[in-house]
């Protein structure tokens, strides 16, 4: 299966900044996942994004909130946009393979 | 509305014991279940999965059973070891519809096995 290297592990925001977050997979891929877990909550899918194309987002989540880019098929970065206090979740990039392999995870502490 | 439940928040077993984790699913598209272990500051690692054509799936010791009439999976840890202690998820999704890559994902169980 994949290795996927994700970028930062945690990082402290202020409010009204942005937050980019990057992953890096060791392969080609088709698509890449980004997903949220809130504190307490289950991961949840924000969107999937295919290479040359627009990213397609779940319902509740928009491109101006999680702007996406992916500009290969081995990389792929998710911007969290005016941070406010609620945003403070773990984000995870994923790609298919192996029953799905997920990036270490980013801790986003907004304050 | 919570499509995949986990409502053990947590379980503590013995060392040796067998570890039982339960999931119920709502949504009867689901066709296709996994289970995730998650250490602290570690992305989720693919455990096992299992097929709704299937009732059991086995891997080492690692076993997952489906009972689809009870829209209910679990997974058995057999023998627990201390190496288990961790947050297992489990996940679902569905084949049909074009979003089968989409996975859906209970809040998870803390195991703890104890020496």
């Amino acid at each position: 299966s994949a290795v996927i290297s994700q970028k930062p592990s945690r990082d402290i925001c202020q409010r009204g900044t942005s937050l980019t977050i990057q992953c890096q997979v060791d392969s080609q891929v088709t698509m890449m996942f980004w997903y949220r877990q809130q504190p307490g909550q289950s991961l949840t899918l924000i969107a999937t994004a295919n290479q040359g194309s627009e990213a397609t987002y779940e319902s509740g989540f928009v491109i101006d909130k999680f702007p996406i880019s992916r500009p290969n098929l081995t990389f792929s970065t998710l911007t969290v946009s005016n941070l406010s206090p609620e945003d403070s979740s773990i984000y995870l990039c994923s790609v298919e393979g192996g029953g799905y392999t997920f990036g270490s995870g980013t801790r986003l502490t907004v304050v | 509305d919570q499509q995949v439940k986990q409502n053990s928040p947590s379980l503590s077993v013995q060392e040796g014991r067998i570890s039982i984790l339960n999931c119920d699913y709502t949504n009867s598209m689901f066709d296709y279940f996994l289970w995730y272990k998650k250490y602290p500051a570690e992305g989720p690692t693919f455990l096992i999965s299992i097929s709704s054509i299937k009732d059991k799936n086995e891997d080492g010791r690692f076993t997952v059973f489906l009972n689809k009439s009870a829209k209910h999976l679990s997974l058995h840890i057999v023998p627990s070891q201390p190496g288990d202690s961790a947050v297992y998820f489990c996940a679902a999704s569905a084949s049909s519809g074009g979003s089968n890559y989409k996975l859906t994902f209970g809040k998870g169980t803390l195991l703890t096995v104890n020496p």
